[in-house]
């Protein structure tokens, strides 16, 4: 089956604790990217990839990092995790955007909560 | 700048009643423009995707149409469901970047 997978779903945490959420996709996709979600701020997005080795900020890429070592994993990086990044995260993934219409294909996202 | 604004910003209707949500962007230059459903707690699922030659699309009971002169989109929904209750985004794309501009979306409760 065709998906994207996140770990963890949910996840309680302490200021300044690195953590990592991993992020897989099966369908040989180029592009990825990472979102976090805030009401009333709606999708917003962190960084993306649009190959392996290849990633580039986003809308709000403050407090992250990411890698892409192997074209089927994007993992999300909080080297030192604050409140403020309390927050539904998402990831995705498609065919390469731009040269085409292609449908972007969600994780079940990640429910990242900073104490 | 790069935005793209969703009207309602919530609506309530009743079950089997049709409704249409509106979709405003200033994107450029325009690739394609997605609508997406989703789920309180879930990942977004696509409904559709248009690109500029497209005036509208369906998927079911869903219909998309798109002005690109007027850079306006709506989705409308026919004979609306329990399960059609939702956040409903829409998502320009510009040509040749990257990245997606996402609206906030528009939150459907459908009553019984």
């Amino acid at each position: 089956e065709a998906q994207v997978t996140q770990n963890p779903r949910y996840l309680i945490t302490v200021t300044g604790k690195k953590l990592t959420v991993t992020c897989s996709q099966n369908m040989n996709h180029e592009y990825m990217s990472w979102y976090r979600q805030d009401p009333g701020l709606g999708l917003r997005q962190i960084y993306y990839s649009m190959n392996v080795e290849v990633t580039d900020k986003g809308d709000v890429p403050e407090g992250y990092k990411v890698s892409r070592k192997e074209k089927r994993n994007f993992p999300l990086i909080l080297e030192s995790p604050s409140p403020n990044q309390t927050s539904l995260y998402f990831c995705a993934s498609s065919l390469a955007p731009g040269k085409g219409s292609y449908e972007q294909y969600f994780g079940p996202g990640t429910r990242l909560t900073v104490t | 700048k790069n935005q793209v604004e969703q009207s309602p910003q919530s609506l309530i209707i009743l079950e089997g009643k049709n409704c249409t949500l509106q979709c405003n962007y200033t994107v450029s230059p325009f690739s394609n423009l997605r609508w997406y459903k989703q789920d309180t707690g879930r990942g977004p699922v696509s409904l559709t995707i248009m690109t500029f030659s497209e005036n509208t699309k369906s998927n079911g009971r869903y219909t998309a149409t798109l002005d690109a002169d007027t850079k306006q989109s709506s989705l409308h929904i026919t004979a609306s469901q329990l399960s059609d209750s939702a956040s409903y985004i829409c998502v320009v794309s510009r040509r040749e970047y990257s990245t997606l501009t996402f609206g906030k979306g528009t939150m459907l409760l459908v009553s019984p």
